[in-house]
């Protein structure tokens, strides 16, 4: 099956600091598998940050930036100066497409606080 | 306006009954999904439906059972309610279910069982 593994817990970074979040995933698939950043601001819903479909891509959006690595199994979250309002949670997800319909395999979330 | 409404947004149930969670899409989508989040655990899917039927079933347990009375619904039947079903539980849609179309998420029905 798959799994996602990323940065647990919170991570605190002050304004205008760098931020990176470490995702890998694992797959028993051959297919190469669709790599998501969802994102949950505080009081919102879970909506998509960025996506990228193609190994060895770069996906970015709102100043992240992620890239689709199939040799280290990698899609690490990065900014390089972060404002107050990136505060939120921050979900890797990997994405499958079949006859069975799509389905998005989740890791477990990091809790990013940007510090004024 | 919210694009998909769920509904409640907190439940509280015993043990051994029954629960009906609600979801609403407008986004003229047709595929619809249930994902379930535990404390300390990623969201895990459940189920997809694609134009009303069911695609995929991930859930082990027959205690859930989705339902479809519409295009733009798709509630989750919960019977016989155990602690460990207590969870948020997630609706999402999407335009379809191929290519990997973007999954848009409500916002949620905590559901607590006691």
């Amino acid at each position: 099956g798959d799994s996602v593994t990323q940065t647990e817990g919170q991570v605190t970074v002050s304004e205008s600091k760098s931020l990176i979040i470490n995702c890998t995933y694992s797959t028993t698939s051959i297919a190469y598998p669709n790599l998501f950043w969802y994102v949950r601001y505080p009081g919102e819903g879970l909506q998509l940050l960025l996506k990228v479909i193609t190994a060895g891509q770069k996906g970015s959006s709102r100043g992240f930036e992620a890239t689709y690595n199939k040799e280290t199994t990698s899609f690490h979250l990065q900014k390089a100066s972060v404002q107050e309002s990136d505060s939120a949670v921050y979900y890797c997800a990997l994405g499958r497409s079949n006859s069975a319909g799509n389905k998005l395999t989740f890791g477990i979330g990091t809790r990013v606080l940007v510090r004024p | 306006d919210p694009k998909i409404i769920q509904k409640p947004k907190y439940l509280v149930a015993v043990t051994g009954s029954e629960k009906i969670l609600i979801c609403e899409q407008y986004l003229g989508h047709n595929a619809m999904y249930w994902y379930r989040q535990s404390a300390k655990k990623p969201l895990e899917f459940m189920f997809s439906y694609s134009y009303q039927k069911l695609m995929d079933n991930q859930t082990a347990s027959s205690r859930f059972q989705p339902q479809s009375s519409k295009k733009n619904h798709l509630d989750l039947q919960i019977t016989a309610l155990k602690p460990d079903d207590s969870a948020t539980y997630f609706c999402a849609s999407s335009t379809g279910t191929g290519g990997m179309a973007e999954q848009f998420f409500g916002p949620g029905t905590r559901l607590t069982v006691l």
